[in-house]
């Protein structure tokens, strides 16, 4: 288990509509980070928010917007949703503080959103 | 900019052999690398990370990873593979975005088949 919980777990929608995945970072991280994976696809950035500011966007989507809240948890808002949305949505999250050398990326178990 | 590259889609290693998962990488200044494992339909385990020091890390469920400086590798080992290791594999390489915070940039992925 490696501290960041996502939920939901499974998202089933239909094209059009909006929905809102949420990512709870680690205790003590105040980096989020979005990733999409597609279908047997690699890793694609989304976005970064650093205690509360978004400090980095990735190939996310004019439909796509996330927001970090004031006690760190993120929200990813993905709306007029299409077909090839359907994919594994992660969260990560670092410290981003203090010794650079121990800075890593935990991440979430994965929202899968499929999209009819 | 930093790179990772992972040359192989697919490794198949025989139950009980050596298994390596290359990773070479382009960076400027001091490179930060990880190994990070994906189980089907979970989130990404990190496994190991090289930031200083000595050239051979060792990582969880008895990994290891060969930093070479020379060759520009990372490549990922384990002396004698299971099946429950097969999975999806990231290499991974630390840069930093303009706004300062950290930019974790992955490879596209090997997927490590064990066969019995």
């Amino acid at each position: 288990d490696s501290g960041v919980t996502q939920t939901p777990k499974h998202l089933i929608t239909a094209t059009g509509q909006r929905v809102t995945l949420r990512c709870s970072p680690r205790s003590g991280d105040l980096s989020v980070y979005w990733y999409q994976q597609s279908l047997d696809q690699g890793l694609q950035f989304l976005i970064q928010y650093y205690n509360g500011e978004e400090r980095a966007k990735g190939n996310i989507l004019e439909r796509f917007s996330a927001q970090q809240f004031p006690d760190l948890h993120s929200e990813l808002n993905l709306s007029s949703l299409e077909l090839g949305d359907s994919a594994l949505y992660f969260c990560a999250s670092s410290v981003e503080e203090g010794n650079p050398s121990t800075d890593t990326q935990y991440f979430g178990p994965g929202t899968r959103l499929t999209v009819l | 900019a930093q790179s990772v590259a992972q040359p192989e889609d697919q490794v198949n290693v025989a139950e009980g052999n050596p298994l390596t998962v290359k990773c070479t990488y382009s960076v400027s200044g001091n490179p930060y690398l990880f190994w990070y494992v994906q189980y089907p339909n979970r989130g990404l385990q990190f496994l190991l990370k090289y930031i200083t020091g000595d050239n051979l890390v060792k990582g969880s469920y008895g990994f290891e990873a060969e930093f070479n400086k020379s060759q520009t590798s990372f490549h990922l080992k384990k002396p004698s593979a299971l099946v429950s290791d097969s999975a999806l594999y990231f290499c991974a390489v630390r840069d930093i975005f303009p706004s300062g915070t950290y930019k974790y940039i992955f490879g596209t992925g090997t997927r490590l088949k064990v066969l019995a």
